[in-house]
């Protein structure tokens, strides 16, 4: 079965730091990648994805992950967090194949803190 | 476009109730995705519903159910809710590809007392 691990539960950067937040999964094929990003009492927002193709990715709010197959990873990285940043942030994978429609297997989460 | 669009957005019950979930997906969307999010087991799908047919369903109990009419709007009921129910509800909808992103909804807060 597919999954997907989140190895940092929270993180706290200051504000104009790197960040980057790692995301490995365990599937057999080739993954639909996702990162989401969720702010407290709030639904999840997508940032960005991967299907196929160049293997590092844009997203919105300034964010970027880059896919590794040989790694299995897909991390998250933005290269000067704001303040605004400060939420929970879930890398999800979807399987394409067999009977898996409309399911995303999630990460565990990750609660990134922006200090000042 | 206006987004996903979930109602309530808060409901208590208690145990032994039965509570039902509304979602309106974005427009031209007849995918809908249900999960289930908790501090303890995370982000959890319940079930998709694309063209008023059930196509794939997750490990929970038969007391969670939903349905899709024909205009893709979807709802989902819990039976005899028990207070390991209490939890965030996202609904998400996306296009009728294969693969494609899903777009969620801000969810309903259920509490079981």
């Amino acid at each position: 079965a597919q999954s997907v691990t989140q190895p940092d539960i929270h993180i706290t950067v200051s504000e104009g730091a790197s960040l980057e937040l790692r995301c490995n999964y365990s599937y057999g094929a080739t993954p639909y990648l996702f990162w989401y990003v969720q702010s407290p009492g709030q639904g999840l927002q997508l940032l960005l994805k991967y299907f196929s193709g160049d293997t590092l990715v844009q997203g919105i709010k300034g964010f970027e992950a880059e896919f590794k197959r040989s790694q299995s990873s897909f991390n998250l990285r933005k290269p000067s967090v704001h303040w605004s940043d400060a939420a929970e942030y879930f890398c999800a994978v979807h399987n394409a194949g067999g009977t898996s429609y409309g399911k995303l297997t999630f990460g565990q989460g990750t609660i990134l803190t922006v200090h000042p | 476009k206006a987004g996903v669009t979930q109602t309530p957005r808060y409901l208590i019950k208690t145990r032994g109730q039965q509570v039902t979930l509304s979602c309106s997906p974005i427009s031209g969307h007849r995918s809908v995705s249900w999960y289930q999010q908790t501090p303890g087991q995370g982000l959890q799908f319940l079930f998709e519903y694309f063209s008023e047919t059930q196509r794939n369903k997750g490990n929970f109990p038969g007391r969670f159910s939903g349905r899709q009419f024909s205009n893709s709007r979807s709802e989902m009921n819990v039976s005899t809710l028990e207070l390991g129910d209490s939890a965030l509800y996202l609904c998400a909808s996306s296009t009728d590809r294969l693969v494609s992103e899903q777009f969620f909804g801000p969810g309903t807060r259920l509490t079981v007392l």
